[in-house]
């Protein structure tokens, strides 16, 4: 099955900063990856999908990128605010499952 | 609100006794999924159904079962509980059968099993 890794250690940024979070992935190469935000207590919010011919997608203050050979996403939110302050999660196809595996996500924080 | 409707909201309850989830999928969300999230293991997918079918099982003990009825809605079956069964549970709804363009959670159930 699919191994995820994100950085489990919080980051902390300060705010009008780009906030990078990376995503690795071992075995198979997904045909896509999302990204989400959760907050504590709360339902994750999907944010970016992101397909395995895309380099590189954007919504607003958010950036995806993907690649294929290093098996890694890179999340950048530019200009962070406070608001920005929750847990990112990447998740990927598992074809075994056909359901989404999450990794455990990366806990930003980022100071007025 | 995103749509996903999911009761109670907290829920406590005794070791050995057996509870019901319930979920309401996004309307015309066919697809449904369970996941549990605990301090130290992150979110685990448990089952998911599409269109009233079991389509997929993740790490889910025999202990728990679901089903998804005719009007979409879902339960989630925890039975002979355990203090480790103590977590959040998510229901999450998709709009295809591989929610290949995102899902969308529900507020989850806060389960504390003592």
């Amino acid at each position: 099955s699919q191994k995820i890794e994100q950085n489990s250690e919080a980051l902390n940024i300060q705010e009008g900063k780009t906030a990078t979070l990376t995503c690795n992935y071992t075995n198979y190469s997904p045909a896509y990856l999302q990204w989400y935000r959760q907050d504590p207590g709360r339902g994750p919010v999907f944010l970016l999908l992101i397909r395995e011919n895309e380099k590189e997608k954007r919504k607003e203050r958010l950036k995806v990128t993907f690649d294929t050979t290093l098996k890694q996403s890179l999340f950048h939110i530019t200009a962070s605010q406070p608001a920005d302050s929750a847990t990112y999660l990447c998740a990927l196809p598992d074809t075994g499952r056909r359901a989404l595996t999450f990794g455990s996500g990366t806990r930003l924080q980022v100071q007025p | 609100d995103s749509g996903v409707t999911q009761t109670p909201k907290h829920l406590i309850t005794a070791t050995g006794q057996r509870v019901t989830l319930r979920c309401s999928p996004r309307s015309g969300d066919l697809s449904v999924y369970w996941y549990q999230q605990s301090l130290d293991q992150g979110l685990q997918f448990l089952i998911q159904y599409y269109n009233g079918e079991e389509r997929a099982k993740g790490n889910i003990l025999e202990r728990f079962s679901a089903q998804q009825f005719p009007d979409l809605h879902s339960e989630l079956n925890l039975s002979s509980l355990e203090l480790g069964d103590s977590a959040l549970y998510f229901c999450a709804s998709s709009g295809e059968v591989e929610g290949a363009y995102g899902y969308t959670f529900g507020s989850g159930t806060r389960l504390t099993v003592v």
